[in-house]
C-alpha cells in the first residue's frame, strides 16, 4: 500500500462549487503539505502543518483552506472553485527531524474547474 | 520572484551519455538542495540532496554539484538510461525558513535509445 494517498485522483467541477481534496499517510510523519503544480511554474506551496494544532499559509493560500483532522489526515478545500485553480495538486509529508527536509509525495489529484 | 530557477524546460540525451541538469537560486540563506524525479501520473520522489557545506554528493549514477559562489547546482546522470526519462525538480530549503522547500520549474529529461 502507498504511504501517502490522495483522493480523488481526478476531479472535474464547475465554477463556484466547493470541493475537498483528501490526503492520508501511514508514514507516521508529523508534517504535511499541500502543493499545486502548474506548467512552467513547478510546485508551489499552498498550506503546511507541522502538527495537528499547527496550520500555516504557504506561498499561494488565497482561495484555499485546510483541515488537519488527525496526524495522518490533511484535507484541502476550495470554497468556491474558479478556473485558474485548475492544476495538479500534491500532498506531501516529512518527519521534520532531519536537517535535510526530504518530503514524500502522494500520487496527485488532477483538478479541472470549468 | 522565482528563488529557484531551472532555465531549461527540456533536455534530450542519448542513452549511455551524460545528462546534466542545471539549477540556479537567488536566496543565499538556502542550506540544503534536493533533486526530485517525477514520472507521469505519480508524485515526485526524492533522488539526491546536498548540504551547503559540501560541493559534491554522489549516489551511484547520480552526482550533484554545488557552486555556492555562483548560486548554481547541477545534477549529473552517468550513464543515462531510458528509465531516467522523467521531469526533474530542483528544490532548496533554509533552516531559518522552517525547512519549507522551494521548487524550480522542472526540466523534462528524455533519454533516447
Amino acid at each position: 500500500d502507498a504511504d501517502v494517498t490522495q483522493t480523488p485522483r481526478n476531479r472535474i467541477t464547475k465554477t463556484g462549487k466547493r470541493i475537498m481534496l483528501e490526503c492520508s499517510q501511514t508514514k507516521g510523519h508529523d508534517r504535511m503539505y499541500w502543493y499545486r503544480q502548474d506548467p512552467g511554474l513547478g510546485l508551489r506551496l499552498i498550506y503546511y502543518s507541522f502538527d495537528v494544532k499547527d496550520i500555516n499559509k504557504g506561498e499561494i493560500s488565497d482561495g484555499y483552506s485546510v483541515s488537519r483532522q488527525a496526524q495522518a489526515k490533511f484535507s484541502l478545500s476550495l470554497e468556491s472553485a474558479i478556473p485558474n485553480q485548475t492544476a495538479l495538486y500534491f500532498c506531501a509529508t516529512s518527519d521534520g527531524g532531519l536537517a535535510v527536509e526530504t518530503q514524500y509525495f502522494g500520487p496527485g489529484t488532477r483538478l479541472l474547474v470549468l | 520572484d522565482q528563488q529557484v530557477k531551472q532555465n531549461s524546460p527540456s533536455l534530450s540525451v542519448q542513452e549511455g551519455r551524460i545528462s546534466i541538469l542545471n539549477c540556479d537560486y537567488t536566496n543565499s540563506m538556502f542550506d540544503y538542495f534536493l533533486w526530485y524525479k517525477k514520472y507521469p501520473a505519480e508524485g515526485p520522489t526524492f533522488l539526491i540532496s546536498i548540504s551547503s557545506i559540501k560541493d559534491k554528493n554522489e549516489d551511484g549514477r547520480f552526482t550533484v554539484f554545488l557552486n555556492k559562489s555562483a548560486k548554481h547546482l547541477s545534477l549529473h546522470i552517468v550513464p543515462s538510461q531510458p528509465g531516467d526519462s522523467a521531469v526533474y525538480f530542483c528544490a532548496a530549503s533554509a533552516l531559518q525558513g522552517a525547512q519549507k522547500l522551494v521548487f524550480g520549474q522542472g526540466t523534462r529529461l528524455t533519454i533516447n535509445p
